[in-house]
């Protein structure tokens, strides 16, 4: 069974400019959650997705969003790229439906954001 | 508001010895609480759970973590450390009283384990 997919494994960009990070879930999960993993900083929850809808958001700035597609795969877009958005980026899926449960996260390996 | 505190950045310690990362959390309502071990340019891998029932939880990797209502705390334990299980490890806490609550990870430990 393939785990959690993310691409690109690495993303240079300069400031100002847009970036977009891609997960693939595990086959029948639904949910999809972004963290940003920066420097110093641990894991900081950025969006969960279910069932196409946000579900949640961290504490990050509107140039920071995403979206979920019909076949619960996710994409996280990052506008106007500042230095400081520079971190690894994971994506984590589970088979929550929706609700506060206690579904375990599966993670990916994550895409390295590099901002110049 | 859901937080988790992780009050040491590292924990040193022989092979062989006992381990413990600690964890305390703060929740509204029951709290779902999780440990996760970070690998060098890895994801995050899912060791152990609480959600209800017996305060010591068993997991991955010969870990256990132990509840503590009262002192709202959940340290992971082992009982005799390996080299490999040096490693970054997140304490998470879910309010299992919020709709679509968040799982709020805490800043992490890093282990290091010397032969």
């Amino acid at each position: 069974e393939a785990g959690v997919t993310q691409s690109p494994t690495h993303l240079i960009k300069t400031r100002g400019q847009q970036a977009t990070l891609r997960c693939s879930p595990i086959s029948g999960h639904t949910s999809v959650y972004w963290y940003q993993q920066a420097l110093g900083l641990g894991l900081q929850f950025l969006l969960w997705y279910d069932e196409g809808e946000e579900r949640n958001r961290g504490n990050f700035p509107p140039r920071f969003s995403g979206r979920q597609f019909p076949n619960y795969s996710s994409e996280l877009n990052v506008n106007a790229l500042e230095l400081e958005d520079s971190a690894l980026y994971l994506c984590a899926s589970s088979g929550d439906r929706g609700r506060a449960t206690n579904e375990k996260l599966f993670f990916g390996s994550g895409t390295q954001l590099s901002v110049l | 508001a859901q937080s988790v505190a992780q009050p040491e950045d590292q924990v040193n310690v022989a092979e062989g010895n006992p381990l413990t990362v600690k964890c305390t959390y703060s929740v509204s309502g029951n709290p779902y609480l999780f440990w996760y071990v970070q690998y060098p340019n890895r994801g995050l891998q899912f060791l152990l759970k609480y959600i209800t029932g017996d305060n010591l939880v068993k997991g991955s990797y010969g870990f256990e973590a132990e509840f503590n209502k009262s002192q709202t705390s959940f340290h992971l334990k082992k009982p005799s450390a390996l080299v490999s299980d040096s490693a970054l490890y997140f304490c998470a806490v879910r309010d299992g009283g919020v709709s679509w609550g968040k799982l709020q990870f805490g800043a992490g430990t890093q282990v290091v384990v010397t032969p």
